[in-house]
Order: structure tokens, then C-alpha cells, then sequence
């Protein structure tokens, strides 16, 4: 599976958006682009995913670049509760290989 | 209804002993899983199954055994524990390993102890 570089950490005030970068440079053509969160001391929950095209659903929109090196997850409007660790994933078949993640802390 | 259940959800116990984690999923899933988080946060899967076969198995040792009595149960067995083997363990299912366009989902994990 192609590796995903995440920044570390991220602050966002409450209210505004999130955006969170992701570079997968080596992605290949059949790879998907997943984006999970883990709220601490819970299981990993699954946000949204897409191939080339940008995708939206209740919880977050995902931009992906026309080369499909990177892509943005966004929280339209961040609350508290959306503090976690953000993890974009590049996945063929059933393997999910999680790097280190973005550990994204939302301010009142 | 909780989707993926994961059971006990703590459990300590002593080196050397033989230990099961239990997990089912009543999401109609093909493929359930098994991941290791480690104390640094790094989450890596060890097992999958699909339809009761196993698919991945990530170099893990075979003190590791799991079992897969039908499609939406998937336990594993650890013997002879070690010290390292400390971590939250996570079960996860989805609907088809070969298709890129099912997500995860997990359970909320074993806190395994060893003391």
C-alpha cells in the first residue's frame, strides 16, 4: 500500500473549518483514499473515502488533487467533540495501513 | 445495537498465561479483522478473514491463533503471553475484501495487560 504523510498536529477554533492535508505520492490508480478518526479510547470510525473525484457526505468533505498525490479532509464546521486523531489511508483491497495520523484539537 | 462487539473489554492477567478475545459483528459483513495499537499509538493489522478463510496474517507470531467459527464471529487466542503483547486489540468487519469501496468498521477495543 502507498504511504501517506500527515502534519502531526493541528488547532481549529470552534466553528471554523478544519482542513486536513494529506500527501500520498505514490498512490497507484486503483488505490482509494480513506479518512478515518479515533476519539481517545475508542475504536477507529470511518469519515469518508473517494478515488479521484471529491466526495461529500454528512460528516466531511473529501478533495482530492487532479494527480491524486494528496488531498484535503474538511470539517465544515468543527466542534469540540471533533478533537481526535485523523488518519488518511490509501487502501487496495481489504488491507488499511495507518500511519501516524493528525491529531487535530478543536478550541472553544 | 452495537455493531462490532468486542469482549471483555479490559482484561489483565499474568505472563504466560493462554487468553481469548471474542468479537461478532451483526452488520451482515464478509470480512472482519484484527488490529494491534500499541502503546506509541500505531495501529497494524494482524489478521483478516474472509467467509471464515484467512486472507492477510501479518507476520504475527503463531502464539497468535484466530478462529472463525462463521462469518460474523472472528475470536483470537493468544497463548503464552508476553509482556509485549500489552495493547488494545480492535476487531473490525466490511463487506467485501476485494472491493476497494466498503469501509471499516471497528469495535472499541480490548485493553489487554500484562503484568
Amino acid at each position: 500500500d502507498a504511504k501517506t504523510t500527515q502534519p502531526p498536529s493541528m488547532d481549529c477554533a470552534e466553528g471554523r473549518a478544519a482542513n486536513l492535508p494529506c500527501n500520498h505520492s505514490t498512490i497507484s490508480g486503483n488505490e482509494y483514499v480513506y479518512w478515518y478518526r479515533q476519539i481517545h479510547s475508542q475504536g477507529p470510525q470511518y469519515i469518508i473515502h473517494g478515488l479521484k473525484n471529491n466526495e461529500t457526505n454528512e460528516m466531511a468533505s473529501l478533495i482530492i488533487t487532479e494527480d491524486r498525490k494528496s488531498s484535503t479532509l474538511i470539517l465544515p464546521h468543527a466542534t469540540l467533540r471533533d478533537t481526535a486523531v485523523y488518519y488518511c489511508i490509501v487502501r487496495v483491497g481489504s488491507k488499511s495501513t495507518f500511519g501516524d495520523g493528525t491529531t487535530l484539537t478543536v478550541k472553544p | 445495537d452495537t455493531a462490532v462487539s468486542q469482549t471483555p473489554k479490559y482484561l489483565v492477567t499474568q505472563m504466560g498465561n493462554d487468553k481469548s478475545i471474542k468479537c461478532e459483528q451483526n452488520l451482515g459483513h464478509d470480512t472482519m479483522y484484527w488490529y494491534k495499537q500499541d502503546s506509541k499509538k500505531f495501529l497494524k493489522i494482524m489478521f483478516s478473514y474472509n467467509n471464515k478463510e484467512l486472507i492477510i496474517n501479518e507476520t504475527v507470531p503463531n502464539r497468535f491463533s484466530p478462529k472463525s467459527p462463521d462469518k460474523a464471529h472472528l475470536n483470537l487466542h493468544i497463548n503464552s503471553l508476553e509482556l509485549g503483547d500489552s495493547a488494545v486489540y480492535f476487531c473490525a468487519s466490511s463487506q467485501d475484501s476485494k472491493g476497494n469501496k466498503q469501509p471499516q468498521h471497528f469495535g472499541d477495543g480490548t485493553r489487554l495487560s500484562i503484568l
